[in-house]
């Protein structure tokens, strides 16, 4: 299986559920990246990963809690979530993270998730 | 005033037409500057990066004016499937956050009609 892959592809939970979004890329990459698409915004970067390292953190809600086990695997940890967090959350990756060199970013397919 | 601005269209134009999208950008200490290309119900893709001197690529040319902050995206002889959201991508230093952002915009909605 080739590029970034996520899983689940669409989700539906309640507000006082816990779950997991994952997401895996196959292209040797060393950044790894979460962004929220709601309808009407523009696509929001949540988290970066830089070698399993946090390097950005762009206030987003501790109800949000990212995981980075090793370069090819990202884990967004949800839990007691809003309604207003429905949302396509995308996961990206590209070669590396840094401030002198803007690297493209390769996109997952997302993962639609409605908060009932 | 917003970090990131498009006219988020819809742009309707007739196969074969040239059209024009514009971006503009409030922050002065960007540095880096893509257009992204989003088919609906897909996740975005790197259609190209921004120059300082401009750039082409085949039928898309891209310009940039750092002094008026926006950058532009020209498509001639418009196929149909060039039909997408194209989004405006800009990386650039934020002193309040004291780091490095990537910023989208909404992005602007491209028709190209039979």
């Amino acid at each position: 299986e080739t590029g970034v892959t996520q899983t689940p592809r669409h989700l539906v939970m309640g507000m006082t559920n816990k779950k997991s979004l994952k997401c895996e890329q196959h292209l040797g990459h060393n950044a790894m990246y979460w962004y929220k698409q709601s309808a009407k915004k523009p696509l929001e970067l949540m988290f970066v990963y830089s070698l399993e390292e946090r390097v950005e953190n762009n206030s987003v809600p501790s109800r949000f809690s990212p995981e980075c086990p090793n370069s090819s695997h990202l884990f967004l940890h949800l839990h007691t979530l809003q309604p207003e967090d429905s949302a396509l959350y995308l996961c990206a990756s590209s070669q590396d993270w840094s401030s002198t060199i803007t690297y493209e970013q390769y996109f997952g397919p997302g993962t639609r998730l409605t908060v009932t | 005033r917003k970090e990131v601005e498009q006219d988020p269209g819809p742009f309707n134009v007739p196969e074969g037409a040239t059209v024009a999208f514009n971006c503009t950008y409030s922050n002065s200490a960007s540095q880096s500057f893509f257009w992204y290309r989003q088919d609906c119900r897909k996740e975005p893709k790197l259609l190209m990066s921004v120059y300082s001197s401009g750039n082409e690529d085949g039928r898309f040319t891209a310009q940039l004016n750092r002094a008026s902050q926006y950058i532009s995206l020209l498509i001639r002889d418009s196929k149909l499937s060039d039909s997408a959201t194209y989004l405006c991508v800009v990386k650039g230093f934020y002193s309040g956050a004291g780091s490095y952002q990537l910023t989208f915009g909404k992005g602007t909605k491209l028709s190209v009609i039979p």
